[in-house]
């Protein structure tokens, strides 16, 4: 069975541009998770979605970053514009429904110049 | 709000010497204590995790953990490492919040250094 996966693994973009992460979740599982890791700190929570609507996106840092989770499906994480301090690893995870373990995925690393 | 402090960035270790990483947490209500490893240019794996019940919890690759509720600690441990466990440790705790998810909280990390 696969694992979540995550696209692209790396992306280097300009201040400015728009970036769009994307994650494939376990089949079947309905909690998806989105954290980032910046410059070397704590992994933070981002948002969390269950199937596709948004159960919390307390974490989310500004109005620049967009999440969505077409038909509780793959999710897509997009920063428009991006600024300097977006850089970091971002991860997703998932898992299923009342489970207590969250798969993670290998992380999106993203470098704003 | 719960948080996790891991003591130590790094921990530079010989091979086959024993080696601790330390987690300590505090939380308001009780949580699930788990630790995830990062192996270089991969995601984060489950080593281990405390749901309930003893205290001492076995892993994957021979770690294990000792949940201490009264010094509120979870630290890991490994008795003989090998080069192969160079990476680094992520001590995360768990919650059931009032939105129904279980969040996670991590700590900042440690990188363990293995040295031949």
């Amino acid at each position: 069975e696969a694992g979540v996966t995550q696209f692209p693994s790396h992306s280097v973009i300009e201040k400015g541009q728009t970036v769009t992460l994307r994650c494939d979740p376990i089949s079947g599982h309905d909690n998806l998770y989105w954290y980032r890791r910046v410059m070397g700190k704590e992994i933070k929570f981002l948002l969390h979605f269950v199937k596709e609507s948004k159960q919390d996106e307390s974490g989310m840092p500004n109005n620049r970053f967009l999440a969505e989770r077409t038909g509780g499906t793959y999710s897509t994480l997009k920063v428009q514009p991006a600024e300097l301090e977006d850089s970091g690893v971002y991860f997703c995870a998932s898992s299923q429904a009342g489970g207590t373990e969250a798969f993670f995925g290998q992380g999106t690393r993203l470098t704003v110049v | 709000a719960q948080s996790v402090t891991q003591l130590d960035s790094q921990v530079p270790v010989f091979e086959e010497a024993p080696v601790e990483l330390r987690c300590n947490y505090s939380s308001s209500v009780s949580v699930y204590l788990f630790w995830y490893v990062q192996y270089p240019n991969q995601g984060l794996q489950l080593l281990l995790k405390y749901l309930s019940g003893s205290t001492l919890v076995k892993g994957i690759n021979g770690f294990e953990a000792e949940f201490n509720k009264s010094q509120t600690s979870f630290h890991l441990r490994k008795p003989s490492v090998h080069i192969s466990d160079t990476a680094e440790y992520f001590c995360a705790v768990s919650v059931f919040m009032d939105t129904g998810r279980r969040a996670l909280t991590f700590g900042s990390g440690t990188r363990l250094q293995v040295q031949p």
